[in-house]
């Protein structure tokens, strides 16, 4: 079965401007959760998904959103973007129920200048 | 929330040798993951082990759990180059239903051939 699919793979951003970022997880998974991965902070985790309803969410500013469609892709929104948001987004897809390892996409390089 | 933390932060070895990674954590747990990253990719689960388990093996990963401890391994035998990557233990919080993994920063791990 397909991975789970990020898109796109590299980003340029100038400060200031937004981005979305676009996931697909695995067919059948119904939870899909996002982390920033950068080298200062390691992987922190930034909100979770399920049923297109968002379950959790990690200590981040409001500029970071996200949403999930009826087909369980997920999509995540950073506004008014800082220099400091340069980073690996990461994406991973579960069932969501019960205790399960994750697949995690291949991320989205987001370089902002 | 709690997070893993890994030791050593690099470890350099020869292939053939074997790699031992350890990961502590502060509070009680009801699981503990063990993933792998090739550089600037995507997370891949490698074993999860439960809290009432205090040994697994999966080919030539065996992962250890004290809980007393609190603290896991991972241990790598006859390592190969292929294995070089970051390795990142997860804990887990369960908010909203659902167990978010919480990662440590990893230990780096090289294999000279």
């Amino acid at each position: 079965k397909a991975g789970v699919t990020q898109t796109p793979r590299y980003l340029i951003k100038t400060r200031g401007q937004q981005v979305t970022l676009s996931c697909s997880p695995i067919s059948g998974h119904r939870s899909v959760s996002w982390y920033q991965q950068t080298p200062g902070q390691g992987l922190q985790f930034l909100f979770e998904y399920f049923s297109e309803t968002q379950r959790n969410k990690g200590n981040f500013p409001g500029r970071f959103s996200g949403r999930q469609f009826s087909n369980s892709r997920s999509e995540m929104n950073v506004s008014t973007l800082e220099l400091g948001d340069s980073a690996l987004y990461l994406c991973a897809s579960s069932s969501g129920q019960g205790v399960h390892g994750y697949t995690f996409g291949s991320g989205t390089r987001l370089t902002v200048v | 929330s709690q997070q893993g933390e890994e030791d050593p932060q690099a470890l350099s070895i020869q292939e053939g040798e074997n790699a031992t990674m350890n990961c502590s954590y502060k509070t009680s747990i009801n699981n503990l993951q063990w993933y792998r990253q090739n550089s600037g990719r995507g997370l891949v689960h490698l074993i999860l082990i439960r809290s009432n388990e205090r040994e697994k093996h999966s080919g030539r990963l065996r992962v250890t759990l004290d809980t007393s401890k609190k603290s896991s391994s991972l241990l790598i035998t006859a390592s190969r180059a292929a294995d070089t990557a970051s390795y990142f233990c997860a804990t887990d919080s369960t908010s909203g239903g659902s167990y978010i993994p919480t990662f440590g920063r990893g230990t780096s791990l090289i294999v000279h051939p």
